[in-house]
């Protein structure tokens, strides 16, 4: 069974400062999507970004950035220019070519003024 | 407005109460799931459909049934609840195609047993 593991249960940055969101992931499969999801306090969930993993540049979206490294199963998330309102709770996700979704236990991310 | 709508939004409810939270989509979605979200343990999924009277188990099904009669509506019913199905639960929803557009997620329903 795949599995999605965050290693950071909290992370701050500065306002305007970057900051790096971990996730690794396990499965056998060669081909399947890389996702990441905001949960700000709203709770609503927002989709961020999202990776396919047949390519290997890394997904693009305005102030956010990955690193798919696929050999090492590494899916980063990277903000630039954070702002107070990218606070929030992160969620990583894998899913494969069916309907099977894992979600990661998730980053806490504060913004500090 | 492409939406899932989850209803009620919160819920207080007492052990052994049958209760039901409803979900509704309105993007012609094939593929419909149910989450819980608990601290530290991230989304597991419960149960997912298909399509029409398609439905399976996720990782945490015990305690939960689902029906899928229409397209469009994806129930969560909890027969008899209990303390330790207290959680914030999430419907979502997707094309049954490859996968590769995701989810689009309800505004989740916070759940407590007492």
């Amino acid at each position: 069974a795949q599995t999605v593991t965050q290693s950071q249960p909290e992370m701050s940055v500065q306002e305007a400062e970057t900051v790096t969101l971990s996730c690794t992931y396990d499965t056998s499969e060669s081909d399947y999507y890389l996702f990441w999801y905001k949960q700000p306090p709203s709770r609503q969930m927002i989709l961020v970004i999202r990776q396919e993993a047949y390519k290997q540049q890394n997904a693009t979206e305005n102030r956010f950035s990955v690193n798919f490294q696929k050999a090492a199963k590494s899916f980063s998330l990277k903000i630039s220019d954070s702002q107070l309102g990218d606070a929030a709770m992160y969620f990583c996700a894998y899913k494969n070519y069916g309907q099977n979704f894992v979600f990661g236990p998730g980053t806490r991310l504060s913004v500090l003024p | 407005e492409a939406q899932v709508t989850q209803n009620p939004r919160y819920l207080i409810t007492v052990t052994g109460k049958k209760l039901t939270v409803t979900c509704s989509q309105n993007m012609n979605h094939e593929y419909m799931s149910w989450y819980r979200q608990d601290p530290g343990l991230g989304l597991r999924q419960i149960y997912y459909s298909m399509n029409v009277e398609v439905t399976d188990k996720g990782d945490v099904p015990e305690g939960y049934k689902v029906s899928r009669k229409e397209k469009r509506n994806f129930p969560l019913i909890l027969e008899s609840p209990s303390p330790n199905q207290t959680s914030l639960y999430f419907c979502a929803s997707s094309l049954r195609d490859r996968g590769s557009y995701g989810y689009t997620f309800g505004s989740g329903t916070r759940l407590t047993v007492v």
